[in-house]
């Protein structure tokens, strides 16, 4: 079974970093580009960055691009999402997900992990 | 970049009702669009990609169409666990989700 399980959200102060980690198991990791996706809460999804299966293409959206930087170790099933500069904007839910083509990505996501909750507050 | 407007916002519908969700994209994309449904306080799960292949696992009740920028999300025979908030979404662009009510 796929299971993907994320870790590393809490509360944070603006400005401050954070990095989340996504553990992913039953499933060849190396094979499929990975994604994170966010949830403010009560409000709806927003595609965060998605990262090739070798690591050598990185995306973002253009909300994030240049504060975030995800990355991935394929030895250690890992994806991460290193988060920088926060904003009280940056508030949400988390979520790892994984690609669901294998080789290239066709930007379907599945399945998702449980998410991991990021609240930027001082 | 593309757009995805999802219609209606909220739709009221009952048990074994028959019920259709819109998503109208800015430009032609394809084809190249999945659902998803988010129960409460949970995460999203894919129901449909490539507009109409309905993912292992899905119901049959489940369906998905497309003509031109227009795709739809059928689900016919609603059932108490389909109640929930579906979003479609092409590559890195989702649209902004239909609440789906008793």
């Amino acid at each position: 079974e796929v299971q993907l399980v994320e870790s590393g959200g809490g509360l944070v102060q603006p400005g401050r970093s954070l990095r989340l980690s996504c553990a992913a198991s039953g499933f060849t990791f190396d094979y499929y580009a990975m994604h994170w996706v966010r949830q403010a809460p009560g409000k709806g999804l927003e595609w965060v960055s998605g990262i090739s299966s070798n690591g050598d293409i990185l995306d973002y959206a253009d909300s994030v691009r240049g504060r975030f930087t995800i990355s991935r170790d394929n030895a250690k099933n890992s994806l991460y999402l290193q988060l920088s500069d926060l904003r009280a904007e940056d508030t949400a839910f988390y979520y790892c997900a994984k690609d669901h083509c294998s080789g290239r990505s066709c930007y379907w996501f599945h399945p998702w992990g449980q998410g991991t909750l990021v609240t930027v507050s001082s | 970049d593309i757009q995805l407007t999802q219609s209606p916002s909220f739709l009221s519908a009952s048990v074994g009702d028959t019920v259709t969700i819109t998503c109208r994209a800015s430009q032609g994309i394809s084809g190249y669009l999945a659902w998803y449904q988010q129960t409460s306080g949970k995460a999203p799960k894919l129901l449909i990609y490539a507009a109409s292949t309905l993912q292992s696992g899905v119901p049959s009740r489940f369906s998905g169409s497309s003509s031109g920028t227009e795709f739809t999300l059928t689900i016919t025979s609603l059932q108490p666990e389909d109640f929930a908030t579906y979003y479609c979404q092409q590559l890195s662009t989702f649209g902004q989700g239909t609440k789906l009510e008793i």
